[in-house]
């Protein structure tokens, strides 16, 4: 067990329609990390947050978007959802003080689109 | 931009056998870190090994270690004694600072009673 949790764990919707990923990171971690596995793309970085500022962006579509909120849980909104977006989607998190370091992974919410 | 390759899709190992994973990595950065995850079928993503590019001791856990090559930019992953529960996919990542990690393909290993 990492100590960083996600909720749902699956997640079952159709197209057009939005969602809300929920992650709370482990106890003392600042930074939140989203990252989407999907067959095609592999694992990607999509989005970091540092103490509710959005730090660093990656891969992230324009229907996508985060927050991180004030105790420090993060959640990911997906709109407008497309068949491509069946991923699953992760969330990591660390201290990141010096920005090297380890970052720790919840289960992850698998995402269904049909 | 930084890439991570992982020329090795599938790997089998028989249980109790040395196994090695290969990474290589491309930047022009010189303050790094190298990862490997571990992916069981759970699908949880799972820290195996860190290693800081500025030090030149190879990072070893247990029986996983890291044979780090800076100058020819490879961090391969030798997990001795293998074990049935080391079965999964293995991913290799690179940070730079910031946090962002990059991920190869993944090594999908099997281990073989």
């Amino acid at each position: 067990d990492s100590g960083v949790t996600q909720t749902p764990k699956h997640l079952i919707t159709a197209t057009g329609q939005r969602v809300t990923l929920r992650c709370s990171p482990r106890s003392g971690d600042l930074s939140v990390y989203w990252y989407q596995q999907s067959l095609d793309q592999g694992l990607q970085f999509l989005i970091q947050y540092y103490n509710g500022e959005e730090r660093a962006k990656g891969n992230i579509l324009e229907r996508f978007s985060a927050q991180q909120f004030p105790d420090l849980h993060s959640e990911l909104n997906l709109s407008s959802l497309e068949l491509g977006d069946s991923a699953l989607y992760f969330c990591a998190s660390s201290v990141d003080l010096a920005g090297y370091e380890t970052q720790y992974f919840g289960p992850g919410t698998r995402l269904l689109v049909l | 931009a930084q890439t991570v390759t992982q020329s090795q899709p599938e790997m089998s190992v028989q249980e109790a056998e040395t196994v090695t994973l290969s990474c290589t990595y491309d930047t022009s950065e010189n303050n790094y870190y190298l990862f490997w995850y571990k992916q069981p079928p759970s699908r949880q993503m799972i820290l195996v090994i860190r290693q800081e590019a500025y030090k030149q001791q190879n990072a070893t856990e247990n029986r996983f270690s890291v044979n780090f090559q800076k100058a020819a930019k490879s961090f391969s992953l030798k997990i001795s004694d293998s074990q049935l529960g080391d079965t999964a996919m293995y991913f290799c990542a690179f940070m730079t600072g910031g946090g962002k990690l990059i991920f190869g393909q993944g090594t999908e290993l099997s281990v073989k009673p």
